[in-house]
């Protein structure tokens, strides 16, 4: 993997459903792995820093793990409400250079 | 509110022309990056400034430069400017450059 990719592109779910997208990054040379959610006509916001392999992170019902040796990352959503929906980013640093993926487009409905 | 300002929020400018765009960041933090952001692509890393000194540079044209002065508020100057630069520009600032990064609201450019 050369680039930082995530997936889905976009998810549509129902209020109560748990959800999870994927991050995955070139394996080589990682230094951190950043997640953010970034609401429209807002600013990205910061979720998760994440650095060791096999680091586990958790905010309310938002978590995130992280394999570096096979490059990827997953961010979890338990009980999806719709005040979370948003575009979720995540963003690969090697050597202080970040590199974003995509994001992942998640609307959840009432 | 992030802590981080950025000045202005909206500037409408024509072909060829220059402009500076300004990034205070948040109250202690030494690290200020800028990003681009256009309709068809993602964030883009532009350059990353560290207590006054350039860091890192990712896709920044040779027609943008950026400094970070002593105060340790930051500028983005793009000059001869086309209209594909239109785009929202972000700054973001951290602790030590490798920690969590708080954006400001971003700079949006039309440039006409």
């Amino acid at each position: 993997i050369l680039n930082v990719e995530q997936s889905p592109q976009s998810l549509h779910v129902q209020e109560g459903d748990s959800t999870n997208f994927t991050c995955s990054f070139p394996s080589s040379n990682f230094y951190a792995l950043h997640w953010y959610r970034w609401e429209t006509a807002k600013s990205p916001e910061a979720l998760f820093v994440m650095t060791l392999n096999g680091d586990e992170k958790k905010k309310g019902r938002i978590s995130a793990t992280l394999n570096t040796k096979e490059g990827y990352s997953y961010l979890y959503i338990k009980g999806s409400q719709p005040e979370d929906s948003a575009t979720y980013l995540c963003a690969h640093l090697e050597s202080y250079i970040p590199t974003f993926g995509r994001g992942t487009s998640l609307i959840v409905h009432p | 509110d992030s802590g981080v300002t950025q000045t202005p929020k909206h500037l409408i400018t024509a072909t060829g022309q220059r402009v500076t765009l300004r990034c205070s960041p948040r109250s202690g933090d030494l690290s200020v990056y800028w990003y681009q952001q256009s309709l068809d692509q993602g964030l883009q890393f532009l350059i990353h400034y560290y207590n006054g000194e350039e860091r890192a540079k990712g896709n920044i044209l040779e027609r943008f430069s950026a400094q970070q002065f002593p105060d340790l508020h930051s500028e983005l100057n793009l000059s001869s400017l086309e209209l594909g630069d239109s785009a929202l520009y972000f700054c973001a600032s951290s602790g030590t450059g490798e920690e969590t990064q708080y954006f400001g609201p971003g700079t949006r450019l039309l440039v006409l």
